[in-house]
């Protein structure tokens, strides 16, 4: 499978536990995403990479949320203190740094905070 | 602020008929349009995309076609079928030096194909 993969595809957590996701581009992509989806709702935009530098944040991102992509290949998202409000499911996306290249997204992360 | 939107929530069609989905944005400075559909479970798959230049692309049974004197974005199916019964999300994205950037979606239409 040479798409994006993401682990896991499902978490369950307590109120106030920390979690990790994890998101494997296409490997020629040096671009990544991440996007929040709630039920119901179109993605949004989280935070975005450029192989290892991370150019944009939503103001969604609270300081609870960090993500990263160290070597410029895979990312992690960790939430600290998880909330309710966090319940979603967590897509990535990559895609190459060029003019009117689509971003392909993975099959994202369900989160549910109990 | 910069939206983009749909016309209708759920749309639903007889198979084998043909589909329009609509879509309007706000932002007259988006660049590229892309049309995602997710089923569920999944996460959006890629359809069709057209760039500000065009007013009409086609793929394989689907046509999107972008009017920017009013602002709207239609993907249209020909001859449905049952895999074609999904959310079909429409988004924006606007282009800069460094190449593509963030993607704005809308809430989504359900389409479901009745066999």
């Amino acid at each position: 499978d040479t798409g994006v993969s993401q682990d896991p595809r499902h978490k369950i957590t307590k109120r106030g536990q920390n979690v990790t996701f994890r998101c494997d581009p296409i490997s020629e992509h040096n671009r990544l995403y991440w996007y929040r989806q709630t039920l119901g709702q179109g993605p949004e935009f989280l935070t975005y990479f450029q192989n290892e530098a991370q150019l944009e944040k939503s103001r969604l991102l609270s300081d609870r949320f960090s993500a990263e992509r160290p070597k410029g290949s895979f990312s992690t998202l960790e939430i600290q203190r998880t909330e309710q409000g966090d319940s979603a499911m967590y897509l990535c996306a990559s895609s190459l740094q060029d003019w009117d290249q689509p971003q392909h997204f993975g099959d994202g992360t369900r989160l549910s905070i109990l | 602020g910069e939206s983009v939107g749909l016309h209708l929530p759920t749309l639903s069609v007889q198979e084998g008929d043909n589909s329009i989905i609509n879509c309007a944005y706000s932002n007259s400075a988006s660049d590229y349009f892309i049309w995602y559909k997710q089923e569920s479970g999944k996460g959006p798959q890629f359809i069709i995309d057209i760039r500000s230049n065009m007013d009409k692309r086609q793929g394989q049974r689907v046509t999107v076609l972008l009017n920017k004197t009013v602002k709207h974005l239609s993907l249209q199916i020909a001859a449905t079928q049952p895999g074609d019964s999904a959310v079909y999300f429409c988004a924006d994205e606007r282009v800069s030096n460094f190449g593509n950037e963030k993607l704005t979606f809308g809430t989504g239409t359900r389409l479901t194909i009745i066999p």
